[in-house]
């Protein structure tokens, strides 16, 4: 079946560092590729997507592209602030409609 | 995007009884998903909710223990039965998005058992 794997976090920055959250993932045929973000006592929120090979998303300073070569979607910001300290998820949705599948979630945590 | 509202925010239940949540959408949908996110971990496809129809259960879920209705195509419940310390957890109500490219979550519903 389909599967998300993501790095493990946390992971600690520094403001105005750079941040690369890899994600990899396994699906049959050609899904649908996504970030989330969850903030401190909040729900998910869409963060960026690609719905097809060398598609670039892209949100808020953050960065993605989906690389059906390496099925990669790896998230990167040039520029981190403290305000992007959340848990970042990795997900796909494949075939079966928008049923998603998540990798295990990032937490990342930014220091003034 | 799709605005969802999810009630209650949270509650702390006591074992052996039962929650229902409620998640209502500003538009009209025709698949409705229903997630658990577990402490510190990721999350986990309970059951998806069509209009007219029975729920259809992921691995590891059943009805008896999360029945859920669909009444019209925007609005949904799910019921925690029978609620063990185990079952606390963030539960959040999921909708498609337009074109069927995204998906757009409630904010949860945050479920303690004691």
């Amino acid at each position: 079946g389909d599967s998300v794997t993501q790095m493990e976090g946390p992971v600690t920055l520094s403001e105005e560092a750079f941040l690369t959250i890899n994600c990899t993932y396994t699906a049959t045929g050609y899904p649908s590729l996504f970030w989330y973000v969850q903030y401190p006592g909040e729900g998910l929120q869409l963060l960026l997507k690609a719905t097809k090979a060398d598609d670039k998303g892209s949100n808020k300073g953050f960065e993605a592209t989906y690389r059906k070569e390496t099925t990669s979607f790896h998230l990167e910001k040039g520029s981190v602030q403290v305000s992007d300290s959340a848990v970042y998820f990795c997900a796909l949705s494949g075939a079966a409609g928008n049923k998603l599948t998540f990798g295990g979630g990032t937490r990342v945590l930014v220091k003034p | 995007s799709a605005v969802i509202s999810q009630k209650p925010s949270r509650d702390i239940c006591q074992r052996g009884t039962s929650l229902t949540i409620q998640c209502q959408v500003d538009s009209q949908v025709t698949m409705m998903f229903w997630y658990r996110q577990q402490p510190g971990q990721s999350l986990t496809l309970i059951a998806t909710a069509n209009q007219g129809s029975e729920a259809t259960y992921e691995s590891g879920f059943v009805i008896d223990k999360f029945p859920i209705s669909r009444p019209n195509l925007t609005f949904s419940t799910l019921t925690v039965s029978n609620m063990s310390p185990e079952d606390s957890s963030i539960y959040l109500c999921s909708v498609e998005g337009h074109l069927n490219t995204e998906a757009f979550f409630g904010q949860g519903t945050r479920l303690t058992v004691v």
